[in-house]
């Protein structure tokens, strides 16, 4: 079984860039047909998918956040990582990140316990 | 962007009733279409995939059905543990892939 990690500041100021990991285990990230994703999730809202990046490097990022966003892959240490510029009180949010089978079918099949980032001076 | 509305956003319901859910997307998703639940301070769990194919462990009473862009989520005989927050995805146009606001199923 697959689990996911989501570690990094709790705490970003406005303007800074915001920067999670996720640590993958029980699985490797070269495995091929998966794409590994972030989603966010505003506090009392619905989710966001921000973006992904597959085994091979490709990455895929929601047009409405694309020039912010980068996600990037380390498969020497089985993670993946999210950096998020320019933010401000709107990227406050509980982020996740989670294995996306959906070339196989199956969508967001794996999840972490997501990690609250608060943005504020 | 394919925009994904559920209804109704609260259903108020007791336990052992049915609950019927919808989903329904702006365009055709065709049958990639998805179901998760969330209960507070957790992740969202995949329920359903391709419209109607439970995902691994979930319970027989939660059935999904629909294709194109109308969908529903059905739970037989609500438990305790079902009451939570349930939301659709669509994965077939992207990027990006988009959710449902969400329903909530709450106790009457």
């Amino acid at each position: 079984q697959v689990q996911l990690q989501e570690s990094g500041p709790g705490l970003v100021k406005p303007s800074q860039t915001l920067s999670l990991t996720c640590t993958v285990s029980g699985g490797s990230i070269r495995s091929g047909g998966y794409y590994w994703s972030w989603i966010r999730q505003h506090p009392g809202k619905g989710l966001e998918w921000i973006g992904h990046i597959y085994s091979s490097g490709n990455t895929y990022y929601n047009p409405s956040l694309k020039s912010r966003i980068t996600i990037s892959v380390d498969t020497s240490k089985n993670q993946f990582s999210l950096n998020l510029s320019s933010v401000t009180a709107a990227d406050t949010a509980v982020y996740y990140c989670a294995r996306d089978s959906s070339e196989i079918g199956i969508p967001f099949d794996n999840w972490g316990r997501g990690t609250l980032v608060t943005v504020s001076s | 962007e394919i925009v994904m509305t559920q209804s109704p956003a609260t259903l108020s319901m007791s336990p052992g009733e049915s609950a019927t859910l919808s989903c329904r997307a702006s365009q055709s998703v065709s049958s990639n279409l998805a179901w998760y639940q969330q209960k507070p301070g957790q992740a969202p769990r995949l329920l359903i995939y391709g419209a109607s194919t439970r995902a691994t462990g979930i319970p027989a009473r939660f059935s999904g059905s629909g294709s194109g862009t109308e969908f529903t989520l059905t739970i037989s005989s609500l438990q305790s543990e079902d009451f939570a927050v349930y939301y659709c995805q669509q994965y077939n146009n992207w990027p990006p892939w988009t959710f449902g606001q969400g329903t909530k199923v709450e106790i009457k």
